[in-house]
């Protein structure tokens, strides 16, 4: 009965691999979006997406796409992975209201060798 | 300069006391969030405010929006309180993503 679900918790991986971490929500939320947290704890939006609008912070790498099959679902693929990828990636939801809180998943910690 | 500015950074305290920790942002925003990230890295939402207080048992959360400011409170504080406590702002107009502080370690000492 997870509210926010993420999978993997841990991907080692190596430098130039592409790889995906899956994020589904529960929660019949309409708005996901994926944070990244860098070794020095602090976090940062990558984006936000709800069924009309995928909106994307400027300064990820276009080697960072979303994908969403469906609207309890939304899929973080990275291409080409860099060093310093490496971090704790976190999934979240929130309802329609602009006054919603939101719900994390348990996050995935990404090292790239 | 960052948006949110949280303080202190490190906070170590005695099981009991009573802790305060500060958020100021610098933005026109819609709705500030506490945050809090246990060891394991779980990150639970505590509370969400656009004005007022709030209280939660052992927690209080405030928010002056005149002065750009809130303020977590926790009342005899216990070492299961040790955590990093994050604020968070939706600025105004930017969608419904977070901007965040860059949160402030809690350590509270039996």
């Amino acid at each position: 009965d997870t509210a926010v679900s993420q999978t993997p918790k841990y991907l080692v991986t190596q430098m130039g691999n592409d790889k995906s971490i899956k994020c589904e929500q529960n929660l019949g939320h309409d708005t996901m979006y994926w944070y990244k947290q860098d070794s020095k704890k602090f976090l940062k939006i990558m984006f936000s997406y709800n069924n009309k609008e995928l909106i994307i912070n400027e300064t990820v790498p276009n080697r960072f796409s979303p994908k969403s099959p469906d609207k309890a679902h939304l899929n973080l693929h990275i291409n080409s992975l860099e060093l310093g990828d490496s971090a704790v990636y976190f999934c979240a939801s929130s309802g329609t209201s602009g006054y919603n809180e939101q719900f994390f998943g348990p996050g995935t910690r990404l090292t790239v060798l | 300069k960052n948006e949110v500015e949280q303080s202190p950074q490190n906070l170590t305290a005695q099981e009991g006391e009573f802790i305060t920790i500060n958020c100021s942002y610098s933005v026109g925003i819609s709705a500030l969030h506490w945050l809090q990230q246990h060891p394991g890295g779980g990150i639970v939402s505590l509370f969400m405010l656009s004005s007022g207080k709030k209280k939660h048992g052992r927690l209080i959360a405030t928010i002056n929006i005149q002065e750009k400011h809130s303020s977590l409170h926790i009342t005899a504080s216990h070492p299961r309180d040790s955590a990093v406590y994050i604020c968070a702002v939706r600025v105004r107009g930017s969608a419904r993503q977070l901007t965040f502080g860059s949160g402030t370690q809690l350590t509270v000492l039996p």
